[in-house]
């Protein structure tokens, strides 16, 4: 059981609009600290998709957006594409484990 | 360009010992902490432990704090991941990560292809 909690699986057709939701607490999200997001196409290595909650790194589509409230982050995806199949992962970090956390990953399927 | 090259992909028997490598080019190596980051097949993302160069201060997830070593050499740009007894549970594809900055704790910017360690007996 991941700390933070993400959905497993969402899917969406070509040009829609999904949003994959990561769930937190008092010592993680809720305490300030940043989420990151992750998109790892499949067989490669995971990329940084948005960092500091709503920052995008040069080279990400504006078609990836972040936000975060409370103790919960989220990642939405507009203009849904066959290229954004993709396994999608949040990060923060948690004070009370002391420790680097990960969602489980949430599938994003386009149907 | 920032580049983190990986060493091969490794085959081992139960109770063997392990060290695979990350290569950091294209950016100031010591200012930077390397994450080493483990996906178990079919399954997510979990942090192992970070690592800062420059000074080689090392932190670890409770998780896996004692069951791997991780080091850096910072005259060769190359950071490390070790065991000294590996199990089967350890077949896995292991990532080494770059940060956006010095400031820990921090999102992993750059990341390595991989290293896909199998152990088998």
């Amino acid at each position: 059981q991941s700390v933070l909690t993400q959905p497993a699986s969402v899917s969406g057709a070509p040009g829609q609009r999904v949003t994959i939701s990561c769930t937190g607490s008092s010592s993680n999200i809720g305490a300030g600290y940043d989420v990151h997001w992750y998109q790892q196409l499949p067989g490669t290595a995971p990329k940084l998709l948005i960092y500091r909650d709503i920052i995008r790194p040069s080279g990400v589509p504006d078609r990836f957006s972040g936000s975060k409230s409370d103790a919960s982050a989220s990642l939405a995806i507009t203009g849904l594409q066959a290229m954004d199949e993709a396994d999608y992962y949040c990060q923060s970090y948690d004070s009370s484990l002391r420790d680097v956390v990960f969602g489980g990953g949430t599938k994003v399927t386009v149907l | 360009e920032v580049l983190l090259v990986q060493s091969g992909a490794e085959v081992r028997k139960p109770g063997e010992s392990l060290k695979i490598s990350c290569k950091g080019s294209g950016y100031s190596f010591p200012d930077y902490w390397i994450a080493w980051v483990r996906q178990l097949p079919g399954k997510g993302l979990e942090w192992m432990g970070v690592i800062y160069p420059g000074d080689s201060d090392t932190r670890y997830s409770p998780s896996f704090e004692g069951q791997v070593t991780i080091s850096a050499d910072k005259s060769i740009r190359t950071a490390y991941l070790q065991w000294s007894s590996l199990q089967a549970s350890d077949t896995a594809m292991y990532y080494c990560a770059k940060t956006y900055s010095s400031v820990w704790p921090e999102n992993f910017e750059y990341w390595g292809r991989g290293t896909l360690v199998t152990v088998s007996s």
